[in-house]
């Protein structure tokens, strides 16, 4: 299968901005997504962009997408304690009639004050 | 909008007990499910996809024997494990697809945490 990449752990101060990076194989990817998930919780969908899209931006996050290097972004800005959590990158198939997700293996991120 | 309720929340079973699991999609009718596994601090692992009306398909490595799904209704899918053994305790996370145009969002569900003793 495809694979997604995701670096597992970033630390951030609390008010800085937070990047968190992801690297997908599939260049036929249609729809790539960022979920949060906190402690003992399920997925929460944040934000998502078309392939053709370059840049997505929903108040403090913003989604960076470089096709050419297969390479998507996500910047918290003003990070807040409440942030802390896992994140994950999944990107959805153009071929795949169901919508199946394939998910990074997640970043954890931990807010410090 | 777009909330998936998962049932139970948590759950303790013995070896060799059958535990169901429920996924319902709230506001919204859903004709896909698809159901997750999660190991601790690891990835979901997709187990398989479930069609109302119609047989789950199952991801390789998956038996379909062990995990029984039914997705009998637009808002309803459930998860089966039978014959539980400690090494399926899991956390198992169900995601609904809102089949509306345009919208084909997958809304996840809070997950259920099942142990096995």
């Amino acid at each position: 299968g495809e694979d997604v990449e995701q670096s597992l752990f970033l630390s951030v101060r609390e008010g800085d901005s937070s990047v968190i990076n992801c690297t997908y194989t599939d260049s036929s990817s249609t729809y790539l997504y960022w979920y949060k998930q906190e402690p003992g919780a399920g997925l929460q969908l944040l934000t998502y962009i078309f392939s053709n899209m370059d840049m997505k931006q929903d108040q403090r996050l913003t989604v960076l997408l470089n096709k050419k290097d297969k390479h998507l972004s996500l910047r918290i800005a003003d990070t807040q304690t409440g942030d802390s959590a896992i994140y994950f990158c999944a990107e959805k198939e153009r071929g795949d009639s169901w919508g199946k997700l394939q998910f990074g293996a997640g970043t954890q991120v931990v807010v410090t004050p | 909008g777009a909330v998936v309720s998962q049932h139970p929340s948590w759950v303790i079973c013995k070896s060799g007990t059958s535990v169901k699991i429920e996924c319902r999609s709230l506001d919204f009718q859903a004709t896909t499910m698809f159901w997750y596994r999660q190991f601790p601090k690891q990835s979901l692992m997709l187990m398989a996809t479930s069609n109302e009306g119609s047989k789950a398909t199952y991801e390789q490595g998956v038996e379909k024997d062990k995990f029984l799904i039914n997705h009998a209704s637009l808002t309803l899918s459930t998860l089966t494990v039978t014959s539980a053994h400690p090494e399926d305790s899991s956390f198992y996370i169900c995601s609904a697809r809102d089949q509306r145009p345009i919208v084909y969002e997958q809304y996840f569900g809070p997950g259920t945490r099942l142990t096995v003793t």
